[in-house]
């Protein structure tokens, strides 16, 4: 079967670090996806990976092990507009238009 | 312009109604992508078009049928819905050829059917 797992909430603290875990079993594996959404918005694009390896994009670093089907991101200097829910998404290597989404990660940040 | 549009925003429909949700972007991406989203779930894959011909329909209901007229503008045909098809419904788009091209999506249409 196919399954993402992701942490259902986390909470952190304004300023701190906070990294959110995703750990896949799929069929195929062509890369995988990081989106954020706030509350009735539509999903962005935060991060892509598809070799093994930390990314990094300013506050936002997301790293993936290929052998270990594991995934993180790691969001710095938190603020609270980061307060949002955080999808993980890979895409199978059978299809290279289909993504298989994580329940996302409600992440609350407080002051 | 990395811009997915939407209309309309808001959307109430009774179950003998028709309507239509429409979608445009004009970053020429060549895949085109219909989303359903119910609250505290994640994006539910509806319809794919690449190049403007249907590529994937994820056993969606009749009752919601897509059309791609160009390939900057994707439509959602909706008729005889049921209050459970209630939703977000999101329009997405990408690049074609490869595999590490993100989704753009746009603002989405809340939809309720009454």
């Amino acid at each position: 079967g196919q399954n993402i797992d992701q942490p259902t909430e986390m909470t952190a603290t304004e300023g701190a670090i906070v990294q959110i875990n995703c750990t896949y079993q799929t069929s195929g594996f062509n890369g995988l996806f990081w989106y954020q959404q706030h509350a009735g918005e539509a999903p962005t694009f935060l991060s892509y990976n598809v070799l093994d390896g930390l990314e990094e994009k300013g506050r936002f670093s997301s790293f993936l092990s290929r052998s270990k089907g594991y995934s993180y991101l790691l969001l710095k200097e938190l603020q609270m507009k980061d307060s949002a829910s955080y999808l993980c998404a890979v895409r199978n290597a059978g299809n290279n238009r289909k993504l298989i989404w994580g329940l996302g990660t409600s992440l609350a940040v407080n002051p | 312009d990395t811009e997915v549009t939407q209309t309309p925003k808001h959307l109430v429909m009774g179950m003998t109604n028709k309507k239509s949700l429409k979608c445009e972007q004009h970053m020429g991406h060549r895949a085109m992508y219909w989303y359903k989203q119910k609250a505290k779930k994640p994006p539910e894959l509806m319809f794919v078009y690449s190049y403007e011909k249907l590529s994937i329909n994820e056993s969606v209901p009749s009752r919601f049928s897509p059309e791609c007229p160009n390939s900057s503008l994707l439509n959602l045909h909706l008729h005889a819905l049921q209050p459970e098809d209630s939703a977000l419904y999101l329009c997405a788009s990408s690049q074609e050829g490869g595999s590490g091209y993100e989704q753009y999506f746009g603002p989405g249409t809340r939809l309720t059917v009454t």
